[in-house]
Order: structure tokens, then C-alpha cells, then sequence
């Protein structure tokens, strides 16, 4: 059964304290791994998709990464505007185009000042 | 700006009655649309996947009869919740994902907060 796991459930950082954010996932082959951000009360919001083991991408002060069993979302020197959930979700490889995503339950981060 | 728009964004309704939810694709073609539920603190739960001009298909466990899924075109699939009662109040999402190009992520809804006294 495809699964995604996240951890710590909740984390709480200083301004400038740089933390990750870990995903574990298994998946009968996978497509895609993404990230979304979540305010409370909105849908989740895109950050990062990656398709293979070994590939990062940045965005501002966040970068994700892929091995064969999880993702790291790495925060560097967060601001009190990065608390949101953050989302991890894998998508299995299918035969057509557009499958849901399996998400994990997520991480809440505070960033205090 | 939002790709996916989702409403009402907030509906109370009484034990009994029935809630439709609209979700839209703003500026592209999406033949799959997925209607989400979250609870406070869960993970996003995928309910179903409503097909353009078939029959939506439903995960274990949904009813099909209660959460009746209308996708009459491509930018628009409805989900409604019928003889709403009080544990259907939940948090609604629904998302899209563009055909082309090929990899492009799905994009959410704001999500329908249901209240159902």
C-alpha cells in the first residue's frame, strides 16, 4: 500500500534556525513527489515536484530533496512568514495523465521572532 | 493568481439538507478533477475522482449515494453532499491538474469549510 509518512509533526523554530522537514514514502513506483504549503483555512499551495532520487530544487529559503525512500524540505534562515503546514504527497506512475496524490499528514512549523 | 476556484469558501447548513460545492478551472482544460476531505489536523483524504462526462470513481469507504460528484464540462465538477448531517463537517478541497504539459502538479481549491448543525 502506497504510503507517505512526515516528521516531526510539529516544529517550532527561532528566526534564523535552520531546520528540515522529513518525508518517508513508499510507493509501488513513483511519478512524482511534491511539496504544498497549507495556511490554515486555505488548500495547499505548490511549492516543488521532484521525479527522481538525487534531484533538489530551491525556492527562497526552501530546498527539497530525493532519495529512493525520502524527501527532505530543508528551511534556511526561516521568517515568522514561513509557519504554515507543509505537505508531502507522492504520486504512483500510472497510465494516464492527472492520478491523485497520497498525501502525508503533514508538518506545522512556527517560526517566532 | 489561483488556477482552481473553489465555492462557497464557508456553508452552514441544518442536519438534513443538502450542500453543492462548485470547483473550477480557471485557465486550462482538466478532463480529471479530485475531491479531498480534511479534518482538523489529518491528512488530505481523497474521496474521489470525477471524470468529465463519465461516472466519477470513489475510494473505499465514500458513498456514492451521499456525495453525489457532477463533472459536466471541463472546467467545472460539483460535489454534493446529500442529507447533510452532523459528522459529514468537514473541510472540502478539490484540485486539477493541467494534461499538458504532462508533469504539471495539481493545483488546489481554497477548500469549503461544511458546518452542519
Amino acid at each position: 500500500e502506497d504510503q507517505v509518512t512526515q516528521s516531526p509533526e510539529a516544529l517550532r523554530l527561532q528566526e534564523g534556525e535552520s531546520s528540515s522537514l522529513n518525508c518517508s514514502y513508499t510507493v509501488s513506483g513513483l511519478r512524482g513527489l511534491f511539496w504544498y504549503r497549507q495556511d490554515p483555512g486555505k488548500g495547499p499551495e505548490f511549492l516543488f515536484t521532484l521525479y527522481s532520487a538525487g534531484e533538489e530544487k530551491e525556492k527562497e529559503r526552501l530546498k527539497a530533496t530525493l532519495t529512493k525512500k525520502e524527501s527532505f524540505l530543508h528551511i534556511t534562515a526561516p521568517k515568522p512568514e514561513d509557519s504554515a503546514t507543509y505537505l508531502c504527497a507522492v504520486q504512483a506512475i500510472v497510465r494516464q495523465a492527472g492520478t491523485a496524490l497520497i498525501f502525508g499528514k503533514g508538518t506545522t512549523l512556527s517560526v517566532s521572532s | 493568481g489561483a488556477v482552481v476556484s473553489q465555492h462557497p469558501s464557508r456553508v452552514i447548513c441544518k442536519s438534513g439538507t443538502s450542500v453543492k460545492i462548485e470547483c473550477r478551472s480557471l485557465d486550462f482544460q482538466a478532463t480529471t478533477m479530485f475531491w479531498y476531505r480534511q479534518f482538523p489536523k489529518q491528512s488530505l483524504m481523497l474521496m474521489a475522482t470525477s471524470n468529465e462526462g463519465s461516472k466519477a470513481t470513489y475510494e473505499q469507504g465514500v458513498e456514492k449515494d451521499k456525495f453525489l460528484i457532477n463533472h459536466a464540462s471541463l472546467t467545472l465538477s460539483t460535489l454534493t453532499v446529500t442529507s447533510a448531517h452532523p459528522e459529514d463537517s468537514s473541510f472540502y478541497i478539490c484540485s486539477a491538474a493541467r494534461l499538458s504539459p504532462y508533469n504539471s502538479p495539481l493545483h488546489f481549491g481554497n477548500g469549503t469549510r461544511l458546518t452542519v448543525t
